[in-house]
């Protein structure tokens, strides 16, 4: 399988402040990565699709880059809607993976 | 708009089964796969497997091959997923949620159910 390495495990960061998550495939997976944010007791939402393409109704300020087989997922003035946990989904082969979470909270 | 209502809370024994359903709307059914995901505090998500509403054609994690089972009706623009010889382990909640057609990832997803297998 696929392993997806995401860090950091948690963040905490400030209105408006630049945030960046990554995940680390363990292998090469081209753009075949999703992101998602989850809040408590809510399904998740697609964010970024393909690596860099933003998912229908997703503010700007979100975007997805790759850098071989890392990905980032930045947030460019955070918000506080933007808490949650945050996961990386690979879709290059089955079993699709998960990375294991990164829970954003506000400072 | 898209939906996807997924059936109510289940509380089961060890040794038996239960069946899980996801109602769709909003769209074609058998134009978008389906996939199927687990989630746990300890494991997160895992993905379980993919069906095609409009074949029966499934995919599944090879984790969960005899464990899970996927099917659709048609009819009623609803999939399922059968749990069967349920543990402990398998206490979770089971989200469905729909392939987008132009991502081709899971972009609508259900409400999700908590399966908890006890005695």
């Amino acid at each position: 399988d696929i392993q997806m390495t995401q860090s950091p495990a948690s963040l905490s960061a400030s209105l408006e402040e630049i945030v960046t998550i990554t995940c680390q495939a363990s292998q090469d997976i081209g753009n075949w990565l999703a992101w998602y944010q989850q809040k408590p007791g809510k399904s998740p939402q697609l964010l970024i699709h393909s690596a860099t393409s933003l998912a229908d109704g997703i503010p700007s300020r979100f975007s997805g880059s790759r850098s071989g087989t890392q990905y980032s997922l930045k947030i460019s003035r955070l918000q506080v809607e933007d808490t949650g946990i945050y996961y990386c989904l690979q879709r290059y082969s089955n079993p699709y993976t998960f990375g294991a979470g990164t829970k954003l909270e506000l400072k | 708009q898209v939906q996807l209502q997924q059936s109510g809370a289940e509380l089961v024994k060890p040794g038996t089964s239960v069946k899980l359903s996801c109602k769709a709307s909003g769209y074609t059914f058998t134009s978008n796969h389906m996939n199927w995901i687990k989630q746990t505090t300890g494991q997160g998500l895992e993905w379980i497997g993919i069906i095609n509403p409009g074949s029966g054609g499934t995919s599944y994690n090879v984790k969960f091959k005899g464990k899970a089972t996927l099917t659709v009706d048609k009819s009623s623009s609803t999939a399922f997923m059968q749990l069967s010889s349920l543990t402990p382990e398998d206490s979770a909640v089971y989200y469905c949620a729909r392939r987008g057609l132009i991502s081709g990832y899971p972009d609508y997803w259900g409400q999700g159910v908590m399966v908890t297998v006890s005695s």
